[in-house]
């Protein structure tokens, strides 16, 4: 069953902890993106990756970090320094950092204790 | 297409009636757009895409039409199904690269 995973579904953070969100594909894919939903609104870019070892900041990256050292592997870091990070992330990915459909994971959903 | 908050634009349909939904987008220079459906709790699916050298793409019971000269995109669903309930996006390619700019979604709601 090809696709994109995301772990895991539900993710509990304390005041002042870093966390890290896992976002796996096995689709081959060259791009991966990182997005931000809050409730009852579209997706906010935070940070994207054209290739491996390389990524670039989105829209939002304040307070976040990623790494892209596998293909296949994109995950995020939400630090303490990102004050409001309650929110629904997801991660898609795509065939190229070009004209091509970005694809979604299932998503993990993030609360602050 | 504008995000509203928490108060998602609704469209309320009987289920076998055909569904239109709207977006407006903001740069005259896009020229690749998606629809997107999420259903609650999970990640966007991918509907249809249209670039910006066509007018109409149709898929099964989906088709969405491009109006550049007004900025507006719309998708139409035939006969539609309780299983088509779910938030819809529109998204625009922003130029360079794959960046996507999301709208805000609209909720259709089926009544059986």
């Amino acid at each position: 069953d090809g696709g994109i995973t995301q772990s895991p579904k539900y993710l509990f953070r304390k005041e002042g902890q870093n966390v890290t969100l896992s976002c796996e594909q096995n689709l081959n894919h060259d791009a991966m993106y990182w997005y931000r939903q809050d409730p009852g609104q579209g997706l906010r870019l935070i940070y994207y990756s054209q290739i491996v070892n390389d990524f670039q900041k989105g829209d939002i990256a304040e307070g976040y970090s990623v790494s892209r050292e596998k293909k296949e592997s994109f995950p995020l870091t939400v630090t303490s320094a990102q004050k409001n990070p309650t929110a629904f992330y997801l991660c898609a990915s795509s065939a190229e950092y070009s004209r091509e459909t970005q694809y979604f994971g299932p998503g993990t959903r993030l609360l602050v204790l | 297409g504008e995000s509203v908050g928490l108060h998602l634009p609704t469209l309320s349909v009987q289920e076998g009636d055909n569904s239109i939904i709207n977006c407006a987008y903001s740069n005259s220079a896009s020229d690749y757009f998606i629809w997107y459906k999420q259903e609650s709790g999970k990640g966007p699916q991918f509907i249809i895409d249209i670039r910006s050298n066509m007018d109409k793409r149709q898929g099964q019971r989906v088709t969405v039409l491009l109006n550049k000269t007004v900025k507006h995109l719309s998708l139409q669903i035939a006969a539609t199904q309780p299983g088509d309930s779910a938030v819809y996006f529109c998204a625009e390619n922003r130029g360079a690269g794959n960046m996507l700019t999301f709208g805000g979604g609209t909720r259709l709601m089926v009544k059986p």
